[in-house]
């Protein structure tokens, strides 16, 4: 059970824009601490897509973007495309545990 | 370019231990937070540890407290994670990543970039 809460799965057919979701609590996304979101495309490490709840690294495509409200945060990919299929994760710090927390990942599949 | 480069993982029995390495390159070093990542097969990614840009400051999760240490070298610019008391469920390819930002509690913030990590088996 991770203490960040993301869908399983989301699917979308290419060109369109898609949400994923990332649920905390008081003590992580609720107490203002940022998000960071991380893709992971098979059999490789994850990579930084937003940092600091809606920043782009440098090399990241404009079709990223990110927000926080509240207890909760959003990924949000518009104009999806093939080689967007991956599994995507958020990531935040918990005051409660004292360290950095992980959403449970979602697969991404593009129809 | 930014580099990292883990090794030393392999298979252990329950109760062995192990330690893990991370080489780094391409960047200055000792100016940077280090972390450990861990995923479990087919799992998402868990937090381990992070060691301060000096070493003096290190965190670690609950679930190793006690049974893992993080060191840092900065003039060999290398990062090492000893794991005692080895379990099943530590099972997980392990990753190294530079921590940037700034998250509260003096904690960094996010992690990039990761290197490509390194497999380790607990079984008997």
């Amino acid at each position: 059970q991770s203490v960040l809460t993301q869908p399983p799965s989301v699917s979308g057919a290419p060109g369109q824009r898609l949400t994923i979701s990332c649920t905390g609590s008081s003590s992580n996304i609720g107490a203002g601490f940022d998000v960071h979101w991380y893709q992971q495309l098979p059999g490789t490490a994850p990579k930084l897509l937003i940092y600091a709840n809606s920043n782009r690294p440098s090399g990241v495509p404009d079709r990223f973007s990110g927000s926080k409200s509240g207890t909760s945060a959003s990924l949000v990919i518009t104009g999806l495309q093939a080689e967007d299929e991956s599994d995507y994760y958020c990531q935040s710090y918990d005051s409660s545990l004292s360290g950095s927390v992980f959403g449970g990942g979602t697969k991404l599949t593009v129809l | 370019q930014v580099q990292l480069v883990e090794s030393g993982g392999g298979l252990v029995k329950p109760g062995g231990s192990l330690r893990l390495f991370c080489a780094a390159s391409g960047f200055t070093f000792s100016d940077y937070y280090m972390s450990w990542i861990r995923q479990a097969p087919g799992k998402g990614l868990e937090w381990v540890s992070d060691i301060s840009s000096s070493g003096s400051t290190i965190y670690y999760a609950d679930s190793v407290k006690g049974r893992v240490t993080v060191s840092r070298d900065n003039a060999k610019n290398s990062l090492d994670l000893q794991m005692n008391s080895l379990r099943v469920e530590d099972t997980a390819i392990y990753y190294c990543a530079r921590a940037r930002g700034y998250s509260g509690y003096g904690h960094p913030g996010w992690f990039d970039p990761w290197g490509q990590g390194t497999l380790v088996t607990v079984s008997s």
